[in-house]
């Protein structure tokens, strides 16, 4: 049973570039959340999307866009990138039904740094 | 706005002994989960042990615990047998039943096991 998959796992991007990051629902979830994780801190919530829309956003600047896909996959986008944006980011999924247990599952993450 | 607090930036454990990690919260709502995540130096987040906030018995996973006092906002986190294996940062976390669009993590603390 395949977990939640991203990429890439690394990368490094200087200011004011644009980053996409990508992310694979574990199978059966419909439901992709994503977290920016700075360094010693929690992850901090960015926006969730079901049904290819944007459900709840956290208090992150418009230059933190994302896409969900038919197959339920998702992308994260962040414009004219900052030193502050440097983090790892994570994407969960879960399934929003009625049998929902609250949990999320996480992938790895992909770390970002900003030069 | 939910808001959850581990106070505890680091602790450390000696191997085979038991260790409690601290966690409190704050909510005006009645029903929510509760959850410890582990992230080990791998980066992925690993559920450990999850709480419903309407069942009063303290769940158990294995040689993890929690001593839930739902008046007292409070979620703590009982390691037993501590195990090598067990070093890793972990991160309480709430998510409202009602809302559960996104999760609120702590801070986070690093544990330590000594051999």
């Amino acid at each position: 049973d395949a977990g939640v998959t991203q990429s890439p796992t690394h990368l490094i991007k200087t200011r004011g570039q644009q980053v996409t990051l990508r992310c694979s629902p574990k199978s059966g979830h419909d439901t992709v959340s994503w977290y920016q994780q700075a360094l010693g801190q929690g992850p901090q919530f960015i926006f969730q999307y079901y049904e290819e829309e944007e459900r709840q956003r956290g208090n992150f600047p418009d230059r933190f866009s994302g896409h969900q896909f038919p197959n339920y996959s998702s992308e994260l986008n962040v414009n004219a990138l900052l030193l502050g944006d440097s983090a790892l980011y994570l994407c969960a999924s879960s399934r929003r039904t009625s049998a929902n247990t609250g949990e999320l599952f996480f992938g790895e993450g992909s770390r970002l740094t900003v030069l | 706005a939910q808001t959850v607090t581990q106070s505890q930036p680091e602790m450390s454990v000696q191997e085979a002994e038991t260790v409690t990690l601290s966690c409190t919260y704050d909510t005006s709502e009645s029903d929510y989960y509760l959850f410890w995540y582990k992230q080990p130096p791998s980066r992925q987040m690993i559920l450990v042990i999850r709480q419903e906030a309407y069942k009063q018995q303290n769940a158990t996973e294995n040689r993890f615990s929690v001593n839930f006092q739902k008046a007292a906002k409070s979620f703590s986190l009982k390691i037993s047998d501590s195990q090598l294996g067990d070093a890793a940062m972990y991160f309480c976390a709430y998510r409202s039943e009602y809302n559960n669009n996104d999760m609120r993590f702590g801070a986070g603390t690093r544990l330590t096991v000594k051999p």
